[in-house]
Parts: structure tokens; sequence; C-alpha cells
């Protein structure tokens, strides 16, 4: 079965730093594209950004450009998503999900990570 | 890169039908057929029902239907029941390998 199994649930304070894994299995790692999703709290699904794990090329939206980095280890079947200078606005709940194309829709998705960033 | 807007809410009686739209730009619904629609239940992980505007994946009820016309796509449950009552988000290819998502409908079902 395809799978994605994200990292833990994670308290960050503001300023600090975060990194989610996403680790896939169950088919050929470096032919899907990862995409991650933001959802605040009670709010709606935001896409942050994507990587083609053939070679590490990212797309991000313009609202995280910046503030989020999308990195592969294909020796792991692993996507990260790296947060800096993490702001209380940061909390939120991201998921990973696998991108087939060329029909641009994502299935399966990964359980998803609970960030909360308080001081 | 705007949100793709759909209404904040529906409702439906069991039995009935809803269609929630999905209005979009040139830029990403009105140039590419490649809409998808995902279905999330209170603290569950998204699903998705629709793909490619009209496309269902093999286990998705036949009650969900979907189209596109310009800038809007719909996706319309037809035949409410209660286990439909969900966020439903809307979601387009925007060219040069991004995305954009809806802000979410909450379907209720009275």
């Amino acid at each position: 079965d395809v799978q994605l199994v994200q990292s833990g649930p994670e308290l960050k304070k503001p300023g600090e730093s975060l990194r989610i894994s996403c680790e896939a299995s169950g088919y050929s790692f470096s032919s899907y594209w990862i995409t991650w999703v933001r959802q605040m709290p009670g709010r709606g699904l935001e896409w942050m950004g994507k990587i083609d794990p053939s070679d590490s090329y990212t797309n991000y939206s313009p609202s995280f450009r910046g503030h989020v980095t999308l990195s592969a280890d294909r020796s792991t079947s692993t996507t990260y998503l790296h947060l800096s200078n993490l702001k209380a606005s940061d909390t939120a709940i991201y998921y990973c999900a696998r991108v087939e194309l060329p029909e641009n829709y994502f299935a399966p998705w990964g359980q998803g990570t609970l960030v909360t960033v308080s001081s | 890169q705007s949100a793709l807007t759909q209404p904040a809410s529906v409702s439906g009686s069991p039995g009935q039908s809803i269609t929630i739209s999905c209005t979009g730009t040139s830029s990403d619904i009105g140039s590419h057929d490649l809409v998808s629609w995902y279905r999330q239940h209170p603290g569950k992980v998204p699903k998705l029902i629709i793909f490619e505007n009209t496309k269902r994946p093999s286990g998705v009820s036949f009650r969900f239907s979907a189209s596109k016309s310009g800038n809007t796509a719909s996706l319309t449950i037809s035949g409410l029941q209660t286990e439909d009552e969900a966020d439903y988000f809307c979601c387009s290819y925007a060219g040069s390998s991004t995305f954009v998502f809806g802000g979410g409908t909450k379907l209720t079902v009275l």
C-alpha cells in the first residue's frame, strides 16, 4: 500500500526552527512529487509548496516563500518541511501528500503533524 | 495567487442534492482542466473525491459529481446522507507547478 507517515507533534517557542518529516513507502519515491499543505486551527487548507524528489526541485506558494524550505532524502524516501523563525501564527496541522501526475491531484495524504508555537 | 472562492457553508436535508461552487480566475481554473475536490471530516485527513474536474476515484460514491465552466467549478452531492456532513475543498492547478485551494465549504445535513 502507498503510505505517507509523518513525524509526531511538536511544541516550539517563537523564534525557534522546526523540521517535519514525511516518509513514503509502497511506491517509487522519486517518481512522484510531494506537496505540503497547512491547516491553521479551524481554517481551510493552504497549499505551501511541492518538491520533486528526483532532483529536489521545489516550487513554493508566494505566501510561504522565504519562510519554508522543502527537502528530500532519496536514501530514506523521506521529504522534509523546514520552518524557520517560528511565530504563534505557524500553529497549525501540516500535511504532506503525494501528487499524482499528470492529473495533478493529491493522494494519499500523510496523517498530519500538529505544530504548536507558544512561549 | 489568491485562494479560490467557495461559499462558507451550505446545507441540505437527507435525500436532497446540493451544489458547491468554486470560483477562480483565468490563471487557474480557467486555464487548466485540473480541478480536484477533497472532503474532510472533523479531525480527519482530507480525502480526494473528484479529480480532473469531473472524474471520481474508485471507491467514491456515484452520488458525487462535478463540472467546470469557465473559471468556476462545481461539486454536486445527490441523495444527501448524514455521513456527507463535512468540509469540502476545491483545488486547482495554477500553472508553473503550483496549486491553489478554495477556502472550504462546510456542509450541514439537517
